[in-house]
């Protein structure tokens, strides 16, 4: 499968634990997004790298987010000291090149916070 | 700030009805682009809408930009059970033009 992947797919934790979520890109694609989408919304973006600089961030991450894509393939998503309000479905996608270009979704983590 | 506004919110239909979900960008966009959800599932590409007054179609879904650019609708001719999901609309808002915005979608039923 050449699909976008992420792992894990499912993640439960207690408040105040530090979570990391993984993501692999379709292997040629440059750019990598991160989404969050809540029950009954649609996925607000997160942040997004083209290959490993980071090139913009949602007001939605917080100083409590951080997110890396060290050698531009793979990228994660930390969170620390985890919230109720973090539980959500993260979604990564990828594109090869930005604005017209189609984003693949991965399948996405999802994490409740307990 | 810059949104992109979904209606309605719930259709449930009857197989064999039509269906249609409507979008609206605050601004003009440069291309809109359509996912669906299944339930449980992740927003699965469609389509990619650029030109004004674009009409795209795949199957009996038919996909259509407005003449502003501003507006884009989706419609399923004789929905089936298989068509169940959610419907999201997504624009490249923001400076970079790369982020997308999404609307809330319209979650479809399909009643057999």
């Amino acid at each position: 499968d050449t699909g976008v992947s992420q792992n894990p797919r499912h993640k439960i934790t207690k408040r105040g634990q530090n979570v990391t979520f993984r993501c692999d890109p379709i292997s040629e694609h440059n750019r990598l997004y991160w989404y969050r989408q809540t029950l009954g919304q649609g996925p607000e973006f997160l942040t997004y790298f083209q290959n490993e600089a980071q090139l913009e961030k949602s007001r939605l991450l917080s100083d409590r987010f951080s997110a890396e894509r060290p050698k531009g393939s793979f990228s994660t998503l930390e969170i620390q000291r985890t919230e109720q309000g973090d539980s959500a479905m993260y979604l990564c996608a990828s594109s090869q090149g930005g604005g017209r270009r189609t984003q693949y979704f991965g399948p996405g983590t999802r994490l409740l916070v307990l | 700030g810059q949104q992109v506004m979904q209606i309605p919110q719930y259709q449930h239909v009857q197989e064999g009805e039509d269906f249609t979900t409507y979008c609206n960008s605050s601004t003009t966009l440069s291309n809109i682009q359509w996912y669906k959800q299944r339930p449980g599932g992740h927003p699965v590409f469609l389509i990619q809408l650029v030109k004004s007054g674009e009409v795209k179609k795949q199957k009996r879904l038919t996909f259509q930009f407005g003449e502003a650019k501003k507006n884009s609708s989706l419609h399923i001719t004789a929905t089936q059970t298989t068509d169940v999901g959610t419907y999201f609309c997504a624009g490249p808002l923001g400076t970079s033009g790369s982020r997308l915005t999404f609307g809330e979608g319209t979650q479809l039923t399909v009643n057999p």
